[in-house]
């Protein structure tokens, strides 16, 4: 039982670049998320997933794009890479009590 | 809105020492509360949680208490351990959300020394 996993871990990218990010969650969850974690800001939701095939904007979409491919799994992609989009990206999936997490992905953009 | 105030960290202990950590919220109704934990390098773990005013969350030592009256979930252990260091979130859940998302404060670096 893996729980969530993400890949890739660390990724750098130049600006104007473009890359997908991959998360997978194995405990038969509904709802997954997208986050990212910056300094001093907590986390902030990017996307969010209520069921597969439905999607919803959170607090910070601009820039991202997501797909629920399938129960399992919800990427989230980057179509024009910027600085600004340097961050740590998490991905989670829940229950009705539980939030569970993936390890990361760190993002540089340079 | 929902909402979810911390104190702001770092907060630098020494071994042994009393932990408070402070949360205040603002939500619609009456949230679920939680903390989260943040060790380096890693992604967050649940805490402890608190479903109902009154509650008390506890697990490995910490503690907190939903307090309605006072819109609060403060964190706090008595005596902290080096292996406590980490980064910890405060967060709440609106209980009308099928979705189960969650709001989360800005997070407390925590670092004890030996």
């Amino acid at each position: 039982n893996a729980g969530v996993t993400q890949t890739p871990k660390f990724q750098v990218l130049k600006t104007g670049q473009s890359m997908t990010l991959q998360c997978a969650q194995d405990m038969n969850h509904n709802s997954m998320y997208w986050y990212r974690q910056d300094p001093g800001m907590g986390l902030r939701l990017i996307y969010y997933s209520a069921s597969e095939g439905t999607t919803d904007k959170g607090e910070v979409p601009n820039g991202y794009n997501v797909s629920r491919l399938n129960k399992r799994e919800f990427s989230l992609r980057l179509e024009s890479a910027a600085p600004s989009q340097t961050s740590v990206y998490f991905c989670a999936s829940s229950n009705s009590y539980e939030q569970y997490f993936g390890p990361g992905t760190r993002l540089t953009v340079t | 809105g929902n909402s979810v105030t911390q104190m702001e960290g770092p907060v630098t202990l020494s071994e042994e020492a009393f932990l408070t950590i402070n949360c205040t919220y603002t939500a619609t109704g009456y949230p679920s509360l939680f903390w989260y934990v943040q060790y380096p390098g890693e992604g967050l773990q649940l805490l402890l949680k608190a479903t109902k005013a009154d509650d008390k969350g506890s697990n490995k030592g910490f503690e907190a208490t939903y307090r309605k009256e006072t819109t609060s979930f403060h964190l706090e252990k008595g005596s902290v351990q080096v292996s406590d260091s980490a980064v910890y979130f405060c967060a709440l859940r609106y209980r009308g959300s099928t979705l189960g998302r969650l709001y989360f404060g800005r997070g407390t670096q925590l670092t004890v020394w030996p």
